[in-house]
């Protein structure tokens, strides 16, 4: 089975931090995907990757930046947090291919900016 | 933007009934997914049905797509209290890999 490993369950932060969610895929995927969710707003996509060094935005990329160095890690930054980024975090992977391949997700990071 | 919708918002039925979910999008797709979500946990990956299918079985789930109305049903059949969960869609547009997903039903089966 795939296994997607985010670094912590939860996790708090002041205001003007700079905090690093950590996502580990062990499954040679080569997509990788950092969403947040908010009730009422569902998932929203931030950044995803279809490769190692390579970063694509998605929806809601404004205040956050992305790293990925190896093809098994993919890093959220958020370069100076804000109450309004508390939420959520669930990473995604899934393999590349033409006729659609699901996403395999952790279990996600409760993050809280105070 | 989101482009599935999830009616209903939230179901409550008793266990051994049926539960429907429907799901509506607005572009064209490659194919669309369903995923369940037990609560403070990540989103597990159900059924996958593509544009060229009407109908696909999995256990105890069956999946509709009608891609003349954009839209798309999950049936669960026999509900079990296990079941309980936020049931997601999400749609892989024509245009590229990545899901968009739609705010999701929250489904109570009760004992």
């Amino acid at each position: 089975d795939v296994k997607v490993t985010q670094s912590s369950r939860y996790l708090v932060k002041r205001t003007g931090e700079k905090v690093f969610l950590e996502c580990v895929q062990d499954m040679d995927h080569e997509n990788m995907f950092w969403y947040r969710q908010d009730p009422g707003l569902g998932l929203r996509l931030i950044y995803f990757s279809y490769d190692v060094k390579m970063k694509e935005k998605g929806d809601i990329p404004e205040g956050y930046s992305v790293s990925r160095e190896k093809k098994e890690r993919f890093s959220l930054i958020l370069e100076s947090a804000s109450t309004n980024q508390t939420s959520m975090y669930l990473c995604a992977s899934s393999l590349w291919g033409w006729a659609g391949q699901p996403q395999h997700f952790g279990d996600g990071t409760r993050l809280s900016i105070l | 933007s989101q482009q599935g919708e999830e009616d209903p918002q939230a179901l409550s039925i008793q266990e051994g009934e049926n539960a429907t979910m429907n799901c509506s999008y607005k572009t064209s797709i490659n194919n669309l997914q369903w995923y369940r979500q037990n609560s403070g946990r990540g989103l597990v990956h159900l059924i996958l049905i593509r544009s060229n299918e009407r109908e696909k079985h999995s256990g105890r789930l069956r999946v509709t797509l009608d891609t003349s109305k954009k839209s798309s049903s999950l049936l669960i059949t026999a509900s079990r209290a296990a079941d309980t969960a936020s049931y997601f869609c999400a749609t892989e547009e024509t245009s590229g890999s990545r899901l968009t997903f739609g705010e999701g039903t929250q489904l109570t089966v009760n004992p």
